[in-house]
């Protein structure tokens, strides 16, 4: 099975900042990366598919690039509603697996 | 407008077997080009792909739940179902159910539902 390795776990950060997500895989998915957010009480919300197309409706402060087994996701200026919790999932497999998730925190 | 519904029994004894149904509104599972999926997700912890159907039947299942996991369509009625057998205080979780589109071999999840809790427990 593909395993995703997400860090940094948590983070903290301040309204305006720009923060990067890492997720790696444990052998080459390609471009078969998603990213989803989370918020408390709520449903995942997918952001980004195919390591970098953005999913209609996200904000495009939300950039996703990578492939093979190194991706990142990056939000610049971020805001109030961007904290929470960021999932990455591959779809290189037909055994779907997702990262631990990463959380961002107000500073 | 797309839209999930999961429903069944949010209390499950040990050793009996979990069963819930998504309903799908706003689209017809038959439509093709997607899968549909579950996803649990126990109090506080990581996001788990528990499984996913096509509706001609064809399934995928995370192999650690494999020998204790059903996945069904019923297209009739537009919904998709899981059951889970010999269930533990282990699959107390949040289960979703989703959509998961397909493009050339990239899917993702682009619909879910609010999902409902299930708790394990005598």
């Amino acid at each position: 099975d593909v395993q995703l390795t997400q860090f940094p776990s948590s983070l903290s950060a301040s309204v305006g900042d720009r923060v990067t997500i890492t997720c790696r895989a444990s052998q080459s998915i390609s471009r078969y990366l998603n990213w989803y957010q989370q918020k408390p009480g709520e449903a995942p919300k997918l952001l980004i598919f195919g390591s970098s197309s953005l999913q209609s409706g996200v904000p495009s402060r939300f950039n996703g690039g990578g492939s093979g087994t190194d991706f990142t996701l990056t939000i610049t200026n971020l805001q109030p509603e961007d904290f929470a919790t960021y999932y990455c999932q591959q779809c290189f497999s037909t055994f779907i697996t997702f990262g631990r998730g990463t959380k961002v925190e107000i500073k | 407008q797309v839209q999930l519904q999961e429903s069944g029994p949010g209390l499950v004894k040990p050793s009996q077997t979990l069963s819930l149904t998504c309903t799908v509104s706003g689209d017809s599972i038959s439509s093709g080009g997607y899968y549909w999926t579950w996803v649990r997700q126990p109090a506080g912890k990581e996001l788990e792909w528990i499984g996913r159907i096509y509706f001609s039947g064809n399934t995928n299942y995370n192999p650690s739940l494999k020998s204790r996991l059903t996945i069904s369509v019923d297209t009739s009625k537009n919904q998709f179902s899981l059951n889970l057998t010999s269930v533990t205080a282990a699959d107390t979780a949040i289960y979703y159910c989703a959509r998961d589109r397909v493009v050339a071999a990239l899917g993702y999840m682009d619909v879910w539902g609010k999902g409902t809790t299930v708790t394990v427990s005598s």
